[in-house]
């Protein structure tokens, strides 16, 4: 069965601080994966998603970025962290087809101090 | 603008009462989920549907997506304290493009004892 791991769980970061998420899966292969952002528990904001090794798509202009070293590793970075980047992020994988489900980690609440 | 509007975005009852939440767009999609989140966790799939007038059954909730694939409800039957998360539906293949989940603001549940 395929699992999905993110971590840290909490992490709080000083402005300025750099930063690094990092998502595994286990148990499938050539996902698509996601990093999704979600505020004050209301929808889901795709960050980045990627197709495959080295493939990144960005959604929303930011201050951060995403890295596929692997094809199931997923890793969310900044160099510079602001207070507007304090929220709960998650990590998704699928399988590439319209209606496939998105699977998700439990993601990372990150305050930004 | 937000692609896809939930309705209401809170709602507070007691425990064996009745309810629905919508998910409303003006876009056709190819499929939509629906998922429900709590605290601290990622949320976990729930439904997909891909058929105009679809009914699925999950125990006490119904999905209903509607003819024209541009919305799509979630009826509780007596509802129960484990109710509670946030609902949340998502759509892919709008409009014959992305098959990337568009995610809405979600519906807050919580059911009292």
């Amino acid at each position: 069965s395929q699992t999905i791991h993110q971590w840290p769980a909490t992490l709080v970061q000083p402005v300025g601080s750099p930063l690094s998420l990092e998502c595994t899966v286990e148990g499938t292969s050539n996902p698509n994966l996601y990093w999704y952002r979600q505020a004050a528990g209301r929808g889901l904001q795709l960050l980045f998603y990627s197709v495959g090794i080295g493939q990144i798509s960005s959604e929303v202009p930011q201050n951060l970025s995403a890295s596929r070293p692997q094809d199931r590793q997923f890793i969310l970075s900044s160099k510079k962290l602001l207070l507007s980047d304090s929220g709960f992020y998650l990590c998704a994988w699928s399988v590439i087809r319209v209606g496939s489900p998105l699977h998700f980690g439990n993601g990372t609440r990150l305050t930004v101090t | 603008t937000q692609l896809l509007e939930q309705s209401p975005q809170f709602l507070s009852i007691q425990e064996g009462e009745n309810l629905t939440v919508y998910c409303n767009s003006s876009s056709v999609f190819s499929s939509l989920q629906w998922y429900r989140q709590e605290p601290g966790e990622g949320p976990v799939l729930l439904v997909t549907v891909v058929t105009g007038g679809e009914v699925k059954k999950l125990k006490r909730l119904t999905f209903q997506f509607g003819d024209a694939r541009k919305d799509s409800s979630l009826h509780i039957t007596a509802a129960q304290t484990g109710d509670t998360g946030l609902y949340l539906c998502a759509g892919s293949g709008a409009s014959g493009g992305s098959y990337i989940p568009t995610f809405g603001r979600g519906t807050s549940l919580i059911v009292h004892p």
